[in-house]
């Protein structure tokens, strides 16, 4: 089966640096995406990785081994905007489906 | 005006009634889906279609069934509703295409969602 695995909150000091993990077990791999979800809105893409390495978008950084079957997302400098869920989701085939993990919920502090 | 349109936003319903849920878009996007969000368990698939012709079962299409009336129009229909569809439903589009870095780049865009309630 699909195995998608990401811890349940974290909590974080405004300006301070969050990394959040993301642990997968599939059938096929195809590329991983980052979500973000504040309360009762949309998912928003963040980030897209399908080859090792890091991805940097200003603030936000996604990195991905697919060997280890393991991707972060690094948020700097946060900002109580950034209080939200963060959802990982891997395509696992050409067709492009999305497995999501049940996301992590980030809590932004003072 | 937004490019991923739901309709109704909100729903309360009975057991038993029909409801039908509405997705639009302006995004010119061939692919369409449904999900569903349970808290503690994410985002689910429901249906999902590639094009006008094409429509999918997802990980979770008991009780649901859906129909691609154009492009741009993707609706859910739940025939006979039952407490445990209480949930968050979304819809996204994506269009197909091929990644610059060799992967298939499928972006899902989502709309606003829909709340459902069935008592």
């Amino acid at each position: 089966g699909q195995n998608i695995d990401q811890p349940t909150e974290m909590t974080a000091t405004e300006g301070a640096i969050v990394q959040i993990n993301c642990t997968y077990q599939t059938s096929g791999f195809n590329g991983l995406f980052w979500y973000q979800q504040h309360a009762g809105e949309a998912p928003t893409f963040l980030s897209y990785n399908v080859l090792d390495g890091l991805e940097e978008k200003g603030r936000f950084s996604s990195f991905l081994s697919r060997s280890k079957g393991y991707s972060y997302l690094l948020l700097k400098e946060l900002q109580m905007k950034d209080s939200a869920s963060y959802l990982c989701a891997v395509t696992t085939d050409s067709w492009g489906k999305l497995q999501f993990g049940a996301g992590t919920q980030v809590v932004v502090t003072p | 005006d937004a490019d991923v349109t739901q309709t109704p936003r909100n729903r309360i319903t009975k057991t038993g009634k029909r409801i039908m849920l509405e997705c639009s878009q302006t995004k010119g996007h061939d692919r369409m889906y449904w999900y569903r969000q349970d808290p503690g368990l994410g985002l689910r698939l429901i249906y999902y279609s590639f094009d006008v012709k094409d429509i999918n079962k997802g990980e979770i299409s008991d009780g649901y069934s859906v129909s691609r009336q154009a492009q741009a129009k993707f609706s859910l229909s739940l025939e006979s509703a039952i407490p445990n569809q209480t949930a968050l439903y979304f819809c996204a589009t994506s269009q197909t295409g091929q990644g610059a870095r060799g992967g298939i780049t499928d972006t899902q865009y989502f709309g606003p969602g829909t709340r459902l309630t069935v008592l």
